[in-house]
């Protein structure tokens, strides 16, 4: 059974990087097509769609953060990464990571989620 | 960047409602779309994919419909389990844009 794991610091101070790592387990996700994102929520707020990796030629990104977010995932193709620059308290979420099958509109797997907070 | 547009923010149902929430897209999605439902502190969960495809496990009670720009997704006969908010997800340009959600909560 496909697992992913976010992890990284709970908290970020204003103005510095966020970075994430997203750790997968489960032979399945290493072959095949598959578009591996980030999703954030703010507390209390809806569904952000980050951005995803699919190969090295097709990375994509939310307009209103492609200036800040870089999305990377490792060539072993079991840790995928986040990094969010110059954060504010706007970025304080909870990131999700999910692994979605391409072509297949929403199958997949997801993270349960890690927390972070922007505050000095 | 296609605009999804989901309605009704907040919707108050009774036990063996039948419930029905809309998500309307700026441009035509060829019916690359899901549904999640979310429950505090989970990840969310897929219902429904590629419009009206139920995915497995998921209860019967739940069925997407739709096409083109407007698609809907219904529970036949509201279950305790049920309440919980409700996204959609666009997969036919090259942003994933969620609808704002759909908080289904008891009457």
């Amino acid at each position: 059974q496909v697992q992913l794991q976010e992890s990284g610091p709970g908290l970020v101070a204003p103005s510095e990087t966020l970075s994430l790592t997203c750790t997968v387990s489960g032979a399945s996700v290493s072959y095949g097509s598959y578009h591996w994102s980030w999703i954030r929520q703010p507390p209390g707020r809806g569904l952000e769609w980050i951005g995803y990796f699919h190969d090295e030629y097709r990375v994509r990104y939310s307009p209103s953060l492609q200036s800040r977010v870089t999305i990377s995932l490792d060539t072993s193709r079991t840790r995928l990464s986040l990094n969010v620059n110059f954060v504010t308290a706007a970025d304080t979420a909870v990131y999700f990571c999910a692994v979605y099958t391409t072509g297949e509109s929403g199958r997949g797997y997801w993270g349960r989620g890690t927390l972070v907070t922007v505050s000095s | 960047d296609i605009q999804m547009t989901q309605s009704p923010s907040t919707l108050s149902a009774s036990i063996g409602d039948r419930v029905t929430i809309t998500c309307r897209a700026s441009q035509s999605l060829n019916n690359w779309l899901a549904w999640f439902q979310q429950k505090p502190g989970k990840a969310p969960k897929l219902l429904i994919y590629k419009a009206f495809n139920l995915e497995g496990g998921v209860p019967s009670r739940f069925s997407g419909s739709g096409s083109g720009t407007e698609f809907t997704l219904t529970i036949s006969s509201l279950q305790p389990d049920d309440y919980a908010t409700y996204y959609c997800q666009q997969f036919n340009s090259q942003s994933y844009t969620f609808g704002q959600g759909t908080k289904v909560e008891m009457k």
